[in-house]
């Protein structure tokens, strides 16, 4: 079955330049959702689209932009790049009201700054 | 503010060995609480639970949820070291915030 996709795997980037990440959800899924995940620590929801619109908005850093075209899959872009964005970013899909609308996570983009 | 708390953090023990880990929440407007699997990639979906007290299997894993006292526990039966990821919980609020809210994790450790 097909899963969530996101690229690149690994990304190094330096301090104040910019990331964008991609994520692809599952075929039919409506919403999709971002997390920042720091080293030993829990993921966090950043921000999350349904339907191409933003649906909420968690601990997302202004430098931080998100969205979610006509296809589904969403970019996260991220400005200004500091050491404390080093993490590993997850990205979910799921179809709002199926399933009791599971979260379904891809491999997740690990981002260096250096 | 929504809190989902797990313990222990850390578990280590041997093949054959039954495993019960904890999940407690605070979480405005609760809906479901779900418990994925983590080996240094994708939390991979195990259970969601919505209902109190429906036990939900797969296998050697098990989990419950009790809505009146917050907590929920999975159980894993006859350990092996492919069990080995951390565990993590994580609530889910009903209406349109739909993000969830994750607990700490459980690191477990079978030995062999």
């Amino acid at each position: 079955a097909a899963g969530v996709i996101q690229s690149p795997r690994h990304l190094i980037k330096e301090k104040r330049e910019t990331a964008t990440l991609k994520c692809y959800p599952i075929p039919r899924h409506d919403t999709v959702y971002w997390y920042q995940q720091g080293p030993g620590q829990d993921p966090q929801f950043l921000i999350s689209f349904y339907e191409k619109m933003q649906s909420d908005k968690g601990s997302i850093p202004d430098r931080f932009s998100a969205q979610q075209f006509s296809d589904y899959h969403s970019e996260l872009n991220m400005s200004s790049l500091e050491l404390g964005d080093s993490a590993l970013y997850f990205c979910a899909s799921s179809l709002l009201g199926g399933a009791g609308n599971i979260q379904y996570f891809g491999a997740g983009t690990r981002l260096s700054v250096l | 503010e929504d809190k989902v708390v797990q313990s222990p953090l850390s578990l280590v023990v041997h093949e054959g060995d039954t495993v019960t880990l904890n999940c407690s929440y605070e979480v405005t407007n609760f809906r479901s609480l779900l418990w994925y699997k983590q080996e240094k990639k994708a939390p991979t979906f195990l259970f969601m639970l919505t209902s109190s007290g429906i036990e939900k299997k797969s296998g050697r894993l098990s989990s419950i949820l009790d809505k009146k006292e917050l907590f929920s526990i999975l159980n894993i039966t006859a350990t092996q070291t492919g069990d080995s990821a951390v565990y993590l919980c994580a609530a889910l609020r009903s209406g349109s915030a739909r993000q969830l809210t994750f607990g700490s994790g459980t690191q477990l450790t079978v030995l062999p």
